[in-house]
């Protein structure tokens, strides 16, 4: 049973508009979260984190939000660039230490 | 970029042979990771070190084996590659890990292995 969920498996959106993109998880016990960028043939890429002590964190066009009670965390990218089109996965840290990853989502920045 | 090399890129393999893929870091970190990727499945675990010798198991580690006799080097064996094992191959490197963690760390990743068995 996948504990970090990602619903969307792909996501289109035009180019300068906002970009949400969602990640669910189960366990009440992760407290970290992060975000990972992937192009193809490559490897995955930390994009921006945030821990279960704050609800929000920014890095530039990016912004991670938490709702601990709802168990749900969203990605926001403003404005969004064709340089954006990759797949992102959310991952949670367990109790030990390790990531669990969602399955992605692919996100399409359409010009 | 961190310095994460992965050998090789690619291999096609038949049911039953061994199979080594190799991770190399010029990062000089602690910690190295193998994952596989599947769809509909994310990143999973497969093993992880701590140290030189010094290895545990993840979530997927059954069919898999690993050795780090230098810092520099992380070694993923399938003993004998089964279909099953048709998968995207990743390394990665953090400096700390484990109950050092610390929340400004991230893993750094390879470029990936694409193993096909035949």
């Amino acid at each position: 049973d996948q504990q970090v969920k990602q619903n969307s498996p792909s996501l289109s959106v035009q180019e300068g508009r906002i970009s949400i993109l969602n990640c669910d998880y189960t366990n009440s016990m992760f407290d970290y979260f992060l975000w990972y960028k992937k192009y193809p043939a490559e490897g995955p890429t930390f994009l921006i984190s945030i821990s279960s002590i704050k609800d929000k964190n920014e890095d530039g066009r990016f912004t991670v939000f938490l709702n601990k009670s709802a168990k749900h965390l969203s990605l926001h990218i403003v404005p969004s660039q064709p340089g954006d089109s990759a797949v992102y996965f959310c991952a949670a840290m367990d109790s030990n230490y390790q990531l669990i990853w969602g399955a992605g989502t692919k996100l399409i920045i359409k010009p | 970029d961190a310095g994460i090399t992965q050998s090789p890129r690619h291999k096609v393999t038949e049911t039953g042979t061994p199979v080594t893929l190799r991770c190399h870091q010029t990062e000089n970190h602690r910690y190295m990771y193998w994952y596989r990727q599947d769809p509909g499945h994310g990143l999973r675990l497969i093993h992880y070190s701590y140290g030189v010798k010094d290895t545990d198991k993840g979530e997927v580690s059954d069919g898999y084996s690993v050795s780090r006799s230098k810092t520099e080097d992380f070694l993923l064996t399938l003993e004998s590659a089964t279909s099953s094992q048709t998968s995207v191959y990743f390394c990665a490197i953090s400096e700390s890990g484990g109950v050092a963690w610390s929340y400004q760390e991230t893993q750094y990743f390879g470029p990936g292995t694409r193993l096909l068995v035949l």
